[in-house]
């Protein structure tokens, strides 16, 4: 089955720097990539996703870049904010069943 | 509802007992599906429905682990027999109609500690 594999673990910045966030995926037939933010107490939240037919997307200051033939894919924050802090995670998904990485705190300090 | 809703938020349960978890998921939404998430790690997918069927059960864990749908709206995940390692968030995510490419929303999770 599909394994999904992220990091770091753990990220800290200074307010406005830019965060990155690394996954890499093992089925070549996962052809849906989505990234989720999840605040303590909550449940995952939709950021933005990517569909393999696409190489980048942009969305404001999140971005999120697909390399299919290395199957890894990332999140990229520009300008981070304190309220960007919290968990994140990528997932890979075939047919629905969509498989989470382990997931990446990420402080982002004023 | 605008968003998916879980009931109950907590739950506390001792080792041997039988719960029941339950998920309305966004009106209209035709797949829903389970997941848990145990501390620090992320959701691990457990059961997809597609209308009152499910799609997908490859997830469950064992035969202690049930879930149903019945009329295509409210699904509840049932364990039996619970066990100290089924302690966890149990989050459940709807979306229009299912399959690859379609957004998940998810629900707050029902947090599961079985004593």
């Amino acid at each position: 089955g599909e394994n999904v594999e992220q990091h770091p673990s753990t990220l800290s910045v200074q307010e406005g720097d830019s965060a990155v966030i690394k996954c890499t995926y093992s089925d070549s037939a996962s052809n849906y990539f989505p990234w989720y933010k999840q605040e303590l107490g909550k449940g995952p939240q939709l950021i933005i996703d990517i569909r393999s037919n696409v190489g980048e997307k942009k969305d404001q200051r999140i971005a999120v870049t697909l390399n299919k033939t290395a199957k890894h894919f990332s999140l990229h924050i520009t300008e981070t904010q304190p309220e960007d802090s919290a968990v994140y995670f990528c997932a890979a998904s075939i047919e629905g069943d969509m498989r989470f990485g382990a997931g990446t705190r990420l402080t982002v300090k004023p | 509802g605008a968003g998916v809703s879980q009931t109950p938020s907590n739950k506390v349960t001792e080792k041997g007992k039988y719960v029941e978890l339950r998920c309305d998921p966004i009106s209209g939404h035709t797949a829903l599906y389970w997941y848990r998430q145990s501390l620090g790690q992320g959701p691990e997918f457990l059961i997809y429905f597609q209308g009152t069927g499910a799609a997908d059960d490859s997830g469950l864990p064992n035969d202690r682990f049930f879930a149903v749908r019945p009329e295509g709206s409210v699904s509840t995940l049932k364990i039996q027999r619970t066990e100290r390692g089924d302690s966890a968030v149990y989050l459940c995510a709807s979306s229009l109609i299912g399959g690859v490419g379609e957004t998940q929303y998810f629900g707050p999770g029902t947090r599961l500690l079985v004593l």
